[in-house]
């Protein structure tokens, strides 16, 4: 059974701080891994995507994955009220098969 | 344009119904998936299929059934609709790519709430 595990918070920071969204999967032969953001009453939308080892930056937001700790993480730099939101880390384990969500963590960024 | 669009988006119906829910996608996908999401906000994967051939059936009551008459388009049939199926029904679809990490970016249409009374 594959299993991406989230810890389901609430997670909450000051405006302008730095938030950190961690995921485990259990599938060791997971490729591909995804941080979905979702307001409420709306769909998931995608933040990041990343399949290699290190660290990925884009904007405000840096992905980092770790195959051997099968551990992938999410920061947040200079949050803002406006990214209060769940966060859903997600997992493929082969390109054209479903991904597999965790439970999300829910963020709440206080002004 | 809207690229995965499902109608309706808000159902009520009792008990005991039939219902069904309509996705169609415009990005030239070759997969689409449903997936349902409960009150506790988990989202898992109920079926999926690749140009219109079933790929991934979750352990679903068969009381559920996806049809894709073509690539574009997967629909979800509920019969004799009960309590428990009242959740978010996300339709979603993805380019099917090849192995090597290229990754699988799955698109998500804006959800069918479904309540069953």
């Amino acid at each position: 059974q594959k299993e991406v595990e989230q810890n389901s918070g609430p997670l909450s920071v000051p405006e302008g701080a730095i938030a950190s969204l961690n995921c485990t999967y259990s599938d060791r032969g997971s490729q591909s891994f995804f941080w979905y953001r979702q307001y409420s009453g709306k769909s998931p939308e995608l933040i990041m995507s990343i399949y290699s080892n290190g660290d990925k930056e884009d904007g405000r937001f840096t992905a980092q994955l770790n195959k051997a700790s099968q551990y992938v993480s999410l920061l947040i730099r200079d949050s803002q009220p406006s990214d209060s939101a769940t966060y859903l880390c997600a997992v493929n384990h082969q390109a054209g098969t479903a991904l597999i969500f965790g439970k999300g963590t829910t963020l709440s960024v206080s002004s | 344009d809207t690229a995965v669009s499902q109608t309706p988006k808000y159902l009520v119906t009792q008990m005991g119904n039939d219902k069904s829910i309509k996705c169609e996608q415009n990005l030239g996908h070759d997969t689409m998936y449903w997936y349902k999401q409960d009150s506790k906000k988990f989202l898992k994967i109920m079926f999926s299929y690749n140009n219109k051939e079933l790929i991934i059936n979750e352990t679903v009551p068969n009381r559920f059934s996806p049809k894709s008459p073509d690539k574009a388009h997967l629909n979800l049939h509920i019969n004799s609709l009960e309590l428990g199926d009242s959740a978010v029904y996300f339709c979603a679809s993805s380019q099917l790519r090849g192995t090597g990490g290229s990754g699988n970016t799955i698109y998500f249409g804006e959800g069918s709430w479904l309540t069953v009374v």
